[in-house]
């Protein structure tokens, strides 16, 4: 079965300055994977995804994030936070499980930026 | 845009009720899902179904029943409501890009 972990329940970054959440998988086939964020008070959303191809993938609002196979990681990044990014961010897993698909959250991430 | 609606946003009942809560979305997406959200757990997800008439189990399914009687309509029932289900309930549509409802607040006294 599929797993994602996030270690950081909560992140703390100043306004202006750079940002990763970290993300690790667990699939023993080919994952497809995914970034949402969840404003408050609202259901999530999409911020980028991962099929194939380069491993360094961009989402909306200056999001990135890059696979790593060997690592089995999918770490999210930004270069400079604005204070409308706070939000809890949640690492995804696609995968196929009994002939049907099926996504796998972590726990998310709380992104707080101080002024 | 996508949508998906849900409906109640806000439901208080008492242990032992009864509770359904519904779910409609317009994006003509064959897969539909109900996740429960709890501080601590994320996204946990409950029941899933890739058609109408299709049931698939998740990973926390017990005391819950589902029920996809259209591609559009995907209904989570809560026959005897326990404090324990008290949780943020979101449905979603889609294949791996999902969308999500706005959520329906359930408390259980």
């Amino acid at each position: 079965a599929q797993s994602v972990t996030q270690p950081d329940a909560r992140v703390t970054v100043s306004e202006g300055a750079s940002l990763q959440l970290r993300c690790k998988y667990s699939y023993s086939g080919t994952p497809y994977l995914f970034w949402y964020v969840q404003y408050p008070r609202q259901g999530l959303q999409l911020l980028l995804k991962y099929y194939s191809g380069d491993p360094v993938v961009q989402g909306v609002n200056g999001f990135e994030a890059e696979f790593i196979k060997s690592n089995s990681s999918f770490h999210l990044r930004k270069a400079s936070v604005h204070w409308s990014d706070s939000a809890v961010y949640f690492c995804a897993v696609s995968a196929r499980t009994e002939g049907a698909d099926r996504l796998t959250f972590g726990k998310g991430t709380q992104l707080i930026i101080q002024p | 845009e996508a949508a998906v609606t849900q409906s109640p946003r806000n439901k208080v009942t008492v242990t032992g009720g009864n509770v359904t809560l519904s779910c409609r979305q317009t994006n003509s997406h064959n897969y539909m899902y109900w996740y429960r959200q709890d501080t601590g757990h994320g996204l946990r997800l409950i029941h899933y179904s890739y058609g109408a008439g299709n049931l698939q189990i998740g990973d926390v399914p017990d005391g819950y029943k589902a029920t996809r009687t259209t591609q559009e309509d995907f209904f989570l029932l809560l026959e005897l409501a326990s404090p324990s289900q008290t949780s943020l309930y979101f449905c979603a549509s889609g294949r791996n890009t999902l969308y999500f409802g706005e959520g329906s607040r359930l408390i259980v006294v």
